[in-house]
């Protein structure tokens, strides 16, 4: 799978779109972006995913760029809640050759939402 | 939907002791995977399961880790001797191929803390 760059930390206003960057530039033409995240003490958690087109879910919303080099992801209002460390993982399709394989958790960007 | 759900939440063991961590996947889900999360080495995958097979074992760290299926809605993941290296939290997750989405449940892990 692909590796993914992220930024170790950033810090968010309470109410504020928190925008969460991704470099995946050697990512190959069938592989999706998966966003999880980790708030503290619990397990992962998926938020989204994509594969060359935008997306939007109750949680978030995913931007990836035409080029698919890098990715963000958009918290609209954050909340103290928010708080954790996101993932941002390039993995290859769907039931590729059968198989689900696994995801690669790097080091992930760690949030923190500001009163 | 409960969830994926694990148990122990904590567990505190001596050197040498036999540790079983256990898991239940959600109802239908078709793969199970089992994590450890350090603070040195992050979040690693040991072994994942399809149908209750085990597909990929590379991960597990050594012969004093094993883990079993015995049936779609049951996990185990043994070490024994535990060693205080152990000392980790253990997640379980698991998945639904018929999706396709290709999301991954995790639990709320086990902490182990081996002395």
């Amino acid at each position: 799978d692909a590796k993914t760059t992220q930024p170790p930390s950033m810090d968010c206003a309470e109410g504020r779109a928190a925008n969460l960057p991704c470099n995946h530039s050697t990512i190959s033409g069938n592989e999706y972006v998966y966003w999880y995240r980790q708030i503290h003490s619990q397990g992962p958690q998926y938020i989204i995913h994509g594969l060359k087109n935008n997306e939007t879910n109750e949680m978030a919303s995913l931007i990836i760029t035409e080029d698919r080099k890098s990715s963000t992801l958009i918290l609209p209002h954050a909340t103290l809640r928010d708080t954790a460390v996101y993932y941002c993982i390039v993995r290859v399709a769907v039931n590729y050759g059968g198989s689900q394989g696994n995801l690669i958790f790097g080091k992930g960007t760690k949030l923190s939402v500001k009163p | 939907d409960a969830g994926v759900i694990q148990s122990p939440r904590h567990e505190v063991t001596e050197m040498g002791q036999e540790v079983t961590l256990r898991c239940k996947p959600i109802s239908g889900h078709d793969y199970l995977f089992w994590y450890r999360q350090t603070m040195m080495r992050g979040l690693e995958l040991l072994i994942y399961f399809n149908n209750n097979v085990p597909i990929d074992d590379s991960g597990m760290p050594e012969d004093r880790f094993s883990a079993k299926m015995p049936n779609a809605s049951f996990s185990t993941l043994k070490i024994q001797p535990s060693e205080p290296r152990d000392s980790a939290v253990y997640f379980c997750a698991s998945s639904f191929s018929g999706t396709r989405k290709n999301i991954q449940y995790f639990g709320a892990g086990t902490r182990l803390s081996v002395l």
